[in-house]
Protein backbone atom coordinates (compact mmCIF):
# COMPACT_ATOMS: atom_id res chain seq x y z
CA UNK A 1 0.00 0.00 0.00
CA UNK A 2 0.89 3.64 -0.15
CA UNK A 3 3.18 5.22 2.24
CA UNK A 4 3.00 8.24 4.13
CA UNK A 5 5.77 9.32 6.45
CA UNK A 6 5.93 12.13 9.16
CA UNK A 7 8.32 13.32 10.78
CA UNK A 8 9.46 13.92 13.83
CA UNK A 9 6.97 11.60 15.65
CA UNK A 10 7.07 13.75 18.76
CA UNK A 11 8.68 17.06 19.87
CA UNK A 12 9.12 19.27 23.01
CA UNK A 13 9.09 22.74 22.35
CA UNK A 14 9.47 25.88 24.62
CA UNK A 15 6.80 28.42 24.08
CA UNK A 16 7.59 31.34 21.87
CA UNK A 17 9.38 28.81 19.70
CA UNK A 18 8.50 27.34 15.96
CA UNK A 19 8.49 24.04 15.00
CA UNK A 20 8.65 22.49 11.60
CA UNK A 21 6.69 19.40 10.76
CA UNK A 22 7.21 17.26 7.21
CA UNK A 23 4.52 15.22 5.74
CA UNK A 24 5.93 13.14 2.22
CA UNK A 25 4.60 10.50 0.36
CA UNK A 26 7.09 7.71 -0.30
CA UNK A 27 5.62 5.99 -3.44
CA UNK A 28 3.36 8.22 -4.72
CA UNK A 29 2.51 11.67 -5.85
CA UNK A 30 0.21 13.43 -3.59
CA UNK A 31 -1.41 16.51 -5.52
CA UNK A 32 -3.43 17.23 -2.29
CA UNK A 33 -2.37 16.27 1.36
CA UNK A 34 -4.08 17.22 4.45
CA UNK A 35 -3.92 18.53 7.90
CA UNK A 36 -5.37 17.14 10.88
CA UNK A 37 -5.12 17.89 14.86
CA UNK A 38 -6.63 15.90 17.22
CA UNK A 39 -6.61 16.54 21.24
CA UNK A 40 -6.93 13.93 23.60
CA UNK A 41 -10.62 11.19 23.51
CA UNK A 42 -11.34 13.90 20.61
CA UNK A 43 -12.37 13.53 16.76
CA UNK A 44 -9.98 13.98 14.12
CA UNK A 45 -10.22 17.60 12.86
CA UNK A 46 -9.01 19.27 9.80
CA UNK A 47 -7.17 22.51 9.74
CA UNK A 48 -6.08 22.71 6.28
CA UNK A 49 -5.43 21.31 2.82
CA UNK A 50 -2.76 21.43 1.14
CA UNK A 51 -2.44 22.10 -2.65
CA UNK A 52 0.88 21.51 -4.34
CA UNK A 53 1.97 24.82 -6.30
CA UNK A 54 -0.59 26.69 -4.40
CA UNK A 55 -1.90 28.39 -1.04
CA UNK A 56 -3.41 25.81 1.28
CA UNK A 57 -6.78 26.31 2.43
CA UNK A 58 -7.14 26.56 6.27
CA UNK A 59 -10.71 25.72 7.58
CA UNK A 60 -12.86 28.43 10.08
CA UNK A 61 -11.17 29.18 13.27
CA UNK A 62 -7.41 28.06 12.33
CA UNK A 63 -5.25 30.85 12.30
CA UNK A 64 -3.43 30.49 8.91
CA UNK A 65 -0.47 33.34 10.03
CA UNK A 66 0.21 30.66 12.82
CA UNK A 67 0.08 27.38 11.14
CA UNK A 68 2.09 27.72 7.92
CA UNK A 69 1.86 24.92 5.24
CA UNK A 70 4.17 24.65 2.56
CA UNK A 71 3.34 21.95 -0.29
CA UNK A 72 6.47 22.55 -2.81
CA UNK A 73 6.49 19.65 -4.25
CA UNK A 74 4.55 16.16 -5.10
CA UNK A 75 5.69 14.57 -2.08
CA UNK A 76 6.40 16.97 0.31
CA UNK A 77 4.18 19.29 2.16
CA UNK A 78 5.22 20.86 5.94
CA UNK A 79 3.41 22.44 8.72
CA UNK A 80 5.25 24.77 10.87
CA UNK A 81 3.34 26.20 13.84
CA UNK A 82 4.83 29.35 14.78
CA UNK A 83 5.14 30.85 18.06
CA UNK A 84 3.93 27.96 19.87
CA UNK A 85 2.20 27.95 23.00
CA UNK A 86 1.29 25.32 25.89
CA UNK A 87 -2.36 25.27 23.93
CA UNK A 88 -0.94 24.03 20.86
CA UNK A 89 0.14 20.87 22.65
CA UNK A 90 -1.38 18.02 19.93
CA UNK A 91 -1.34 15.45 18.16
CA UNK A 92 -0.61 16.35 14.39
CA UNK A 93 -1.72 14.07 11.69
CA UNK A 94 -1.08 14.41 7.92
CA UNK A 95 -2.58 12.61 5.26
CA UNK A 96 -2.97 11.88 1.63
CA UNK A 97 -4.24 10.84 -1.36
CA UNK A 98 -3.40 8.46 -3.67
CA UNK A 99 -4.72 9.57 -7.23
CA UNK A 100 -4.63 5.87 -8.42
CA UNK A 101 -6.35 4.97 -5.44
CA UNK A 102 -9.39 6.90 -4.33
CA UNK A 103 -10.85 4.53 -1.53
CA UNK A 104 -8.46 5.08 0.80
CA UNK A 105 -7.03 8.20 3.00
CA UNK A 106 -3.34 7.29 3.96
CA UNK A 107 -2.00 9.04 6.81
CA UNK A 108 1.46 9.72 8.75
CA UNK A 109 2.81 8.55 11.85
CA UNK A 110 1.26 11.78 13.84
CA UNK A 111 3.18 13.76 15.62
CA UNK A 112 2.94 14.70 19.04
CA UNK A 113 3.70 18.12 20.01
CA UNK A 114 4.41 19.19 23.62
CA UNK A 115 4.99 22.81 24.16
CA UNK A 116 6.27 23.92 27.50
CA UNK B 1 -24.85 20.94 10.25
CA UNK B 2 -23.57 17.86 9.49
CA UNK B 3 -22.76 15.14 12.42
CA UNK B 4 -21.03 11.96 12.58
CA UNK B 5 -22.55 9.53 16.20
CA UNK B 6 -20.95 6.69 17.42
CA UNK B 7 -20.97 5.81 20.97
CA UNK B 8 -18.16 6.64 23.20
CA UNK B 9 -17.17 3.43 24.36
CA UNK B 10 -17.91 -0.32 24.36
CA UNK B 11 -16.87 -3.40 26.06
CA UNK B 12 -16.21 -7.03 24.91
CA UNK B 13 -15.27 -10.25 25.88
CA UNK B 14 -11.78 -11.80 23.81
CA UNK B 15 -13.09 -14.34 21.38
CA UNK B 16 -16.75 -12.83 20.73
CA UNK B 17 -18.36 -10.67 18.25
CA UNK B 18 -18.56 -6.59 18.81
CA UNK B 19 -20.99 -4.40 16.40
CA UNK B 20 -20.16 -0.68 16.38
CA UNK B 21 -22.74 1.86 14.88
CA UNK B 22 -22.37 4.80 13.04
CA UNK B 23 -25.01 7.24 12.27
CA UNK B 24 -24.31 10.25 9.88
CA UNK B 25 -26.48 13.11 8.45
CA UNK B 26 -24.00 14.71 6.16
CA UNK B 27 -24.25 17.00 3.45
CA UNK B 28 -23.86 14.86 0.54
CA UNK B 29 -22.76 11.56 0.74
CA UNK B 30 -19.39 9.85 -1.23
CA UNK B 31 -18.63 6.96 1.03
CA UNK B 32 -17.84 6.01 4.53
CA UNK B 33 -14.57 4.75 5.92
CA UNK B 34 -13.85 3.14 8.94
CA UNK B 35 -10.28 3.42 10.89
CA UNK B 36 -8.74 1.98 14.12
CA UNK B 37 -6.37 3.97 16.02
CA UNK B 38 -4.23 2.71 18.72
CA UNK B 39 -3.63 4.99 21.54
CA UNK B 40 -0.87 8.05 20.20
CA UNK B 41 -1.17 6.39 16.92
CA UNK B 42 -2.26 7.75 13.31
CA UNK B 43 -5.38 5.81 11.98
CA UNK B 44 -5.09 2.65 10.26
CA UNK B 45 -7.56 2.05 7.20
CA UNK B 46 -10.08 -0.83 7.80
CA UNK B 47 -13.27 -0.48 5.34
CA UNK B 48 -14.70 2.12 2.57
CA UNK B 49 -18.34 1.47 1.56
CA UNK B 50 -19.63 3.31 -0.60
CA UNK B 51 -22.65 1.16 -2.05
CA UNK B 52 -25.31 -0.46 0.58
CA UNK B 53 -24.74 -4.09 1.57
CA UNK B 54 -21.92 -5.50 3.94
CA UNK B 55 -18.48 -6.14 3.03
CA UNK B 56 -16.54 -8.75 4.76
CA UNK B 57 -12.70 -8.67 5.19
CA UNK B 58 -11.67 -11.29 7.47
CA UNK B 59 -12.35 -10.45 10.98
CA UNK B 60 -13.85 -7.19 9.97
CA UNK B 61 -17.18 -6.66 8.26
CA UNK B 62 -18.62 -2.83 7.14
CA UNK B 63 -22.35 -2.69 6.27
CA UNK B 64 -24.12 0.22 5.24
CA UNK B 65 -27.60 1.47 4.46
CA UNK B 66 -27.46 4.85 2.18
CA UNK B 67 -31.45 5.31 2.72
CA UNK B 68 -30.87 4.94 6.75
CA UNK B 69 -27.86 7.37 7.08
CA UNK B 70 -26.26 3.91 9.18
CA UNK B 71 -23.21 1.62 9.31
CA UNK B 72 -21.58 -0.05 11.62
CA UNK B 73 -18.34 -2.36 11.55
CA UNK B 74 -18.64 -6.20 13.11
CA UNK B 75 -15.55 -7.42 14.53
CA UNK B 76 -15.59 -11.01 15.31
CA UNK B 77 -13.09 -13.31 17.38
CA UNK B 78 -12.11 -10.47 19.17
CA UNK B 79 -8.64 -10.47 20.22
CA UNK B 80 -6.87 -8.42 22.74
CA UNK B 81 -4.65 -6.86 20.25
CA UNK B 82 -8.39 -5.26 18.66
CA UNK B 83 -8.73 -2.71 22.02
CA UNK B 84 -8.46 0.47 20.17
CA UNK B 85 -10.54 3.69 19.00
CA UNK B 86 -12.74 2.86 15.60
CA UNK B 87 -13.28 5.96 13.91
CA UNK B 88 -16.19 6.37 11.34
CA UNK B 89 -15.80 9.23 8.82
CA UNK B 90 -18.45 10.18 5.59
CA UNK B 91 -16.90 11.87 2.93
CA UNK B 92 -19.47 14.31 1.62
CA UNK B 93 -20.31 16.53 -1.00
CA UNK B 94 -16.77 18.39 -1.22
CA UNK B 95 -15.18 15.54 -0.69
CA UNK B 96 -14.12 16.47 2.63
CA UNK B 97 -13.73 13.70 5.15
CA UNK B 98 -16.20 14.12 8.71
CA UNK B 99 -15.26 12.21 11.56
CA UNK B 100 -17.22 11.31 14.30
CA UNK B 101 -15.38 11.16 17.92
CA UNK B 102 -14.62 7.39 17.65
CA UNK B 103 -15.53 4.37 19.60
CA UNK B 104 -13.26 3.35 22.32
CA UNK B 105 -13.51 -0.75 22.91
CA UNK B 106 -12.01 -2.20 25.33
CA UNK B 107 -11.37 -5.79 24.83
CA UNK B 108 -11.40 -8.35 28.52
CA UNK B 109 -9.84 -11.32 28.82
Amino acid sequence: GAVVSQHPSWVICKSGTSVKIECRSLDFQATTMFWYRQFPKQSLMLMATSNEGSKATYEQGVEKDKFLINHASLTLSTLTVTSAHPEDSSFYICSARDPGKTTEAFFGQGTRLTVV
Amino acid sequence: GQNIDQPTEMTATEGAIVQINCTYQTSGFNGLFWYQQHAGEAPTFLSYNVLDGLEEKGRFSSFLSRSKGYSYLLLKELQMKDSASYLCAVVDSNYQLIWGAGTKLIIKP
